[in-house]
């Protein structure tokens, strides 16, 4: 089975610029997340779906959203990018929603803001 | 708010030897769960191991094991019989438990780039 795959990964946008990142979950995991991790650091929580809905947000601003649809796949989109905004975009799916429903990630979609 | 601190940025074994990897967390919770995710060059972050904080037992996946000091909030990862393939970023994480609101995000530590010398 194919795990979570994401599209593109690797992208180069420039300041201003608006970017869509896509992610596809694990057949049959409903909850999506997204994560960015700047380099040499861990990665930061940005959202949570589960069932098409936000059931969490992280300190990001609100030139980031993202939506899931109904075949659980979910897009990221960035608006007015900043040189800050580059980073790895991670996205992971579990099959639930729960704390107790292991967490699988994407390879991540590389970000370059020029 | 939850904080989860790895004090070595880097760390050295060489093959076939034991390696422990330090991770210090701060919580009021009092359940929930800590994880240990690995992340080669591909950058995928696995899963290694995790332990739920009601659990006294400490968890162990084969050659990985932790030791688990809840009232110390520390939770370290010991890698046996170390690998060439064991050489990534391993970072340590916390998630607090569901009780009916938000899943609980993860939250990372800084991570430690753990190499292996042949």
């Amino acid at each position: 089975d194919a795990g979570v795959t994401q599209s593109p990964t690797h992208l180069i946008k420039t300041r201003g610029q608006h970017v869509t990142l896509r992610c596809s979950p694990i057949s049959g995991h409903k909850s999506v997340s997204w994560y960015q991790q700047v380099l040499g650091q861990g990665p930061q929580f940005i959202f949570q779906y589960y069932e098409k809905e936000e059931r969490g947000r992280g300190n990001f601003p609100d030139r980031f959203s993202a939506r899931q649809f109904p075949n659980y796949s979910s897009e990221l989109n960035v608006n007015a990018l900043l040189l800050g905004d580059s980073a790895l975009y991670l996205c992971a799916s579990s099959l639930a929603f729960g704390a107790g429903n292991t967490i699988y990630f994407g390879e991540g979609s590389w970000l370059t803001v020029v | 708010a939850q904080t989860v601190t790895q004090s070595q940025p880097e760390m050295s074994v060489q093959e076939a030897e034991t390696v422990t990897l330090s991770c210090t967390y701060d919580t009021s919770e009092s359940d929930y769960y800590l994880f240990w995710y690995k992340q080669p060059p591909s950058r995928q972050m696995i899963l290694v191991i995790r332990q739920e904080a009601y659990k006294q037992q400490n968890a162990t996946e084969n050659r990985f094991s932790v030791n688990f000091q809840k009232a110390a909030k520390s939770f370290s990862l010991k890698i046996s019989d170390s690998q060439l393939g064991d050489a990534a970023m391993y970072f340590c994480a916390y998630r607090e438990m569901n009780y009916g609101g938000s899943q609980g995000n993860l939250i990372f530590g800084k991570g430690t780039k753990l190499s292996v010398k042949p």
